[in-house]
């Protein structure tokens, strides 16, 4: 079974609109989340990160994390076509192994 | 520019044959990995690297080779090469090995077809 879930696959937004997507994990082990962004022909790029519970806003972009029910989300207003991208969310547990896993991503489309 | 280079980005092989994957970090990073990005499954880890010594392998294949010959330097060999071999490999560093929460940098990545 795969240790982390997103949804939705694939998702629309008009530009300036709200995008969320979602991420749960199925390993109560994970500590660590993050959210990677890949724009095409290029590699992933962290976009944040989030260790405690509550929200985490930075700029546009806000995720939360609730680690009592494994649920990580990322919530990006005012969407902008530049947005447009495969997104990650990626876990890790607290250990020395520095392993993480990521989902299968939720293809992100800003419509202008 | 980039900080992580790989190369090439594209590469055609058939099957049966050997090919390099190069990947060279310039972030001052003491850990390196590859992961692998295909149709069927998400960014898979394959192996962790750190100061040209073997960390942690999760690949069950032996065809598949890391080769460090400098500590911000980390190929794959790839033998025996087959049509499910096809791919995108990324190579990616972090900061320091055996810590907690490190977050990964990745490079543009090498896309691999074998015929």
């Amino acid at each position: 079974q795969q240790k982390v879930q997103q949804s939705p696959e694939s998702l629309s937004v008009p530009e300036g609109g709200m995008a969320s997507l979602n991420c749960t994990s199925s390993d109560r082990n994970f500590q660590y989340f993050w959210w990677y962004r890949q724009h095409s022909g290029e590699g992933p790029k962290a976009l944040m990160s989030i260790f405690s519970d509550g929200d985490k806003k930075e700029g546009r972009f806000t995720a939360h994390l609730n680690k009592a029910s494994l649920h990580v989300s990322l919530h990006i207003r005012d969407s902008q076509p530049s947005d447009s991208a495969l997104y990650f969310c990626a876990a890790s547990e607290h250990n020395d192994n520095n392993r993480i896993f990521f989902g299968d991503g939720t293809q992100l489309v800003v419509k202008p | 520019d980039p900080k992580i280079i790989q190369k090439p980005k594209y590469l055609v092989a058939v099957t049966g044959s050997e090919k390099i994957l190069i990947c060279e970090q310039y972030l001052g990073h003491n850990a390196m990995y590859w992961y692998r990005q295909s149709a069927k499954k998400p960014l898979e880890f394959m192996f962790s690297y750190s100061y040209q010594k073997l960390m942690d392998n999760q690949t069950a294949s032996s065809r598949f080779q890391p080769q460090s010959s400098k500590k911000n330097h980390l190929d794959l060999q790839i033998t025996a090469l087959k049509p499910d071999d096809s791919a995108t490999y990324f190579c990616a560093s972090s900061p320091n090995w055996g810590v907690s929460a490190e977050t990964l940098y990745f490079g543009s990545g090498t896309r691999l077809t074998v015929l």
